[in-house]
Parts: structure tokens; sequence; C-alpha cells
């Protein structure tokens, strides 16, 4: 079945820090979705690549596709102490099954 | 609106106990899904719904059953509770699984 591999499992990083954490698909994905989950709390969308090659831009987070569709970055310039939580990537293989990593667990220290 | 809710928050359960997490929605969304956290282990799929009467298995599906009665709910049944299933579950709703995905708050299930 379709797998979703993301490293690093952690990630300690110093405040103003640049933060990446990848994922990789066994299979060709049709999207990919990244999420953010801080302590405590739930998953929370942060945004969605559909197109190969693409590249998004949130303020400090950089997002991209691969070209063959089956990896995904997510780059954090100058890390805060509001970064902190766990972030994951999810993807679809065309099924309606969305696949979740195991997520990127970032602390800074201030 | 309420989004999406979760009852219970927290939950007890002793080996061989059954119980029903209830997921409850006022987004009218078509596909609601259940996952399980484990430390270390993600968000792993349990079940999923396109729609009401429509069910499917995810990655993770044993000792789980669920049912779409209606758009607003989908509840999570636990036959026969074992100490592997201590978790934490969230329900999920969206427009399908390739869009946003919307959690409830969660619920913290032991199981001893």
């Amino acid at each position: 079945g379709q797998q979703v591999m993301q490293i690093p499992q952690y990630q300690h990083v110093q405040e103003g820090e640049d933060f990446t954490t990848y994922c990789n698909s066994s299979t060709t994905l049709s999207n990919i979705q990244w999420y953010k989950q801080r302590p405590g709390g739930h998953p929370v969308f942060l945004i969605q690549l559909v197109k190969s090659g693409e590249v998004k831009k949130q303020k400090r987070l950089t997002f991209q596709f691969g070209e063959a569709k089956k990896n995904s970055s997510l780059h954090i310039t100058a890390t805060q102490t509001t970064d902190v939580g766990t972030y994951f990537c999810a993807g679809t293989g065309g099924s309606e099954k969305l696949v979740f990593g195991k997520g990127t667990k970032l602390t800074v220290n201030p | 609106n309420a989004g999406v809710t979760q009852t219970p928050k927290f939950q007890v359960l002793k080996t061989g106990q059954s119980m029903t997490l209830q997921c409850a929605q006022d987004m009218n969304h078509e596909y609601m899904s259940w996952y399980r956290q484990d430390p270390g282990m993600g968000l792993r799929l349990i079940h999923y719904s396109v729609g009401a009467g429509i069910t499917d298995q995810g990655e993770v599906p044993n000792g789980y059953n669920v049912s779409r009665s209606t758009t607003e709910d989908f509840p999570l049944r636990l036959l026969s509770a074992a100490p592997s299933q201590t978790s934490v579950y969230f329900c999920a709703v969206s427009s399908g699984s390739a869009y946003e995905q919307y959690f409830g708050p969660g619920t913290r299930l032991t199981v001893t």
C-alpha cells in the first residue's frame, strides 16, 4: 500500500535558525498536504500542493512539490518559538485514502 | 457553528469493554475519517467514509467498526477494547481526501 515517509523525526534548533522537513512517497501522489500540530492540539491544515514542481510560500514557510510528485519539503526560515510543534505531510495516490507521514517534531530554543 | 465535535474528550476502559467514540459535524461535508495517533507513529487511518451509507477500511481497521447513517455523524466502535488501542483518536471532515481536512479536538483513550 501507499507509504509516506518523513524525515527527520525530531529537530531541535536555536531560534533564528532555519528548519526543513522532507516527505517521500512510495508512489506518485495526486496532491500533498501539510499540517501543523501544536503540543496537546489537533492537526491544522497549512497548505496543499497539486502540480509537479510547485512552490508555495506562506510568510517564512516555503513548500515544494517534487517534479515526479513523489516528494515534498517544508522549509521554515528564521524559526521562532511560535513554530514549535509537529509538522505532518499527507498525500493521496488517487484513492480516497489520505495517508500521513509520521511527522517531524520541531523544538525551538529561545 | 461547532465545526467538528468529538465526545468524550477522555475515556478509560478495561480490557474487553466496548464503547463508541462519537464524531459529529455541522459543515455538511461528505468525507469523514478516523485516525489514531500514537507516539512516533504519526496519524494512521482507521476507517473513512465518502458519504452516508458508504464506509471503507484504512491502514489499521482491525478491532474497530464504523457506520455512516447520516452526513453529520460518523461513530467509531470498539467492540472489545485491548491495551493496544490506547491512543488519541481524531475524527476529520472534508470535501474529500484531496482537500483540506478539518480535525476534531480528539479523544484520549486509555485501555487498562
